[in-house]
């Protein structure tokens, strides 16, 4: 799996959007981008993924650019257990295992 | 439908002893993922195994570690002759057969935290 960017941390307000973006220059066309997180002591918990049209689903909605070498996470109304390390990833088509970079640590304010 | 467990939640070995890490997966999966991470770092993929058989272990140290997941019972990574730096969480994750594209969802456990004293 090939490498992301991402900002090291994020602060957000309580019930206010979160935009988190990842940068993936390399990218491949059949590469699938995948968001999880994980909490404080806990596991990574899948959010979303996409391939090229965005997509939404209870959690968030994933942005992709048209070139897809980038995509932005929505979290529509941050809530303080939206607290978490969110971690984007380009997976291979074929390619079961994630490859974790360092991820975003988002923190909302209350 | 119970998640992936973990068991135990916490271990502590001294020096030298064996760390046996279970993992039972989601009912229906077939296939298991151990990742660790160490204190204030990122999560390092270890293996990926099938029930009976490994698929990659490419992210395996060369020593003291296996891991195995029988045709029946839980996924077990084993750790021989522990020292310090093996002290982590080790996290384990499952998915369905792989479909289409193989990109299904994992599912992550709460983890095994590993302090060797």
């Amino acid at each position: 799996d090939a490498k992301t960017t991402q900002p090291n941390s994020m602060e957000s307000n309580e019930e206010e959007p979160v935009h988190l973006p990842c940068n993936h220059s390399t990218i491949s066309g059949t590469d699938y981008i995948h968001w999880y997180r994980q909490l404080p002591s806990q596991g990574p918990e899948y959010v979303i993924h996409g391939l090229t049209s965005n997509v939404n689903n209870r959690m968030a909605s994933l942005a992709i650019a048209e070139d897809r070498k980038s995509s932005t996470l929505i979290l529509h109304r941050a809530t303080l257990r939206d607290a978490a390390v969110y971690y984007c990833i380009h997976r291979r088509e074929y390619g079961n295992k994630l490859v974790f970079g360092a991820g975003t640590i988002l923190r909302v304010k209350s | 439908n119970a998640g992936v467990m973990q068991n135990p939640r916490h271990l502590v070995r001294r020096r030298g002893q064996e760390a046996r890490l279970r993992c039972s997966p989601m009912k229906g999966h077939s296939h298991v993922y151990w990742y660790r991470q160490l204190p204030e770092e990122g999560l390092k993929f270890m293996v990926y195994l099938q029930k009976e058989n490994i698929i990659d272990e490419s992210g395996m140290p060369k020593e003291r570690f296996s891991a195995e997941f029988p045709k029946e019972g839980p996924s077990i990574l084993r750790i021989q002759q522990v020292v310090r730096g093996d002290s982590a969480a080790y996290f384990c994750a499952s998915s369905l057969p792989p479909g289409q594209g193989h990109n299904e969802k994992l599912f992550f456990g709460s983890g095994t935290q590993l302090s060797v004293l």
